[in-house]
């Protein structure tokens, strides 16, 4: 069964500390690994999409990796307004985004 | 920029009223989706459509139906609002040869 599992559920940071959010996956025939950030009552906004293992992105203080198993996000010297819930999803065996339940990030100044 | 709007952004309806969501994409996506987004249940999917006139169930498609008259537009049907479909609805879309989906800022409907 495909599953995407995220952890930790929740993160507190301080301002400047790097950490890293983990998402593992199980899915036959990896096609689209995918980052989204979402703030509190607001529609997720796309970051990153990981295709094969190795594969790297950045944007300003995240990148992201991925392996065959799992992906993670690492927050580089993180700011508040960094503070939001980040979810990781996979393209399932069906074609459809099976979303993980996402790891809570909050950055105290 | 991909643009995904979404009617409302909160929405209280009465136990056992219709309720329509409307979603409307400006990119020109083939592919519209319906999602509801539950504490500690993450984002399940309820309805989506490939194409005009076409819509497929999705994880949780009870209670709920879907209309997709115009490419841009994909309305979700609640018959008959019940309270346990207290939720945050989220519409997205994304092109026929990407798996990217845009999301739209949601609706957070209450259901008395």
């Amino acid at each position: 069964e495909d599953q995407v599992t995220q952890s930790p559920e929740a993160l507190r940071l301080q301002e400047g500390e790097s950490s890293s959010l983990n998402c593992s996956y199980t899915v036959s025939g990896l096609r689209g690994l995918f980052w989204y950030r979402q703030d509190p009552g607001k529609g997720p906004e796309f970051l990153f999409t990981l295709y094969s293992a190795g594969e790297e992105k950045e944007k300003e203080r995240l990148k992201a990796t991925l392996t065959k198993k799992e992906s993670f996000l690492h927050i580089t010297a993180p700011k508040p307004e960094d503070s939001a819930t980040y979810l990781c999803a996979v393209i399932d065996s069906w074609g459809k985004l099976q979303f993980g339940a996402g790891t809570q990030v909050v950055v105290t100044p | 920029d991909v643009k995904v709007t979404q009617s409302s952004r909160y929405l209280v309806k009465r136990t056992g009223e219709k309720v329509f969501l409307e979603c409307v994409q400006d990119m020109d996506h083939e592919n519209m989706f319906w999602y509801r987004q539950d504490p500690g249940l993450g984002l399940r999917l309820i309805y989506f459509s490939y194409d005009v006139k076409m819509k497929e169930k999705g994880d949780i498609p009870e209670g709920y139906s879907v209309s997709r008259e115009k490419k841009e537009r994909f309305s979700l049907i609640l018959e008959s609002a019940s309270t346990n479909q207290t939720s945050m609805y989220l519409c997205a879309s994304r092109a026929g040869s990407s798996y990217e989906q845009y999301f739209g800022p949601g609706t957070r409907l209450t259901v008395t």
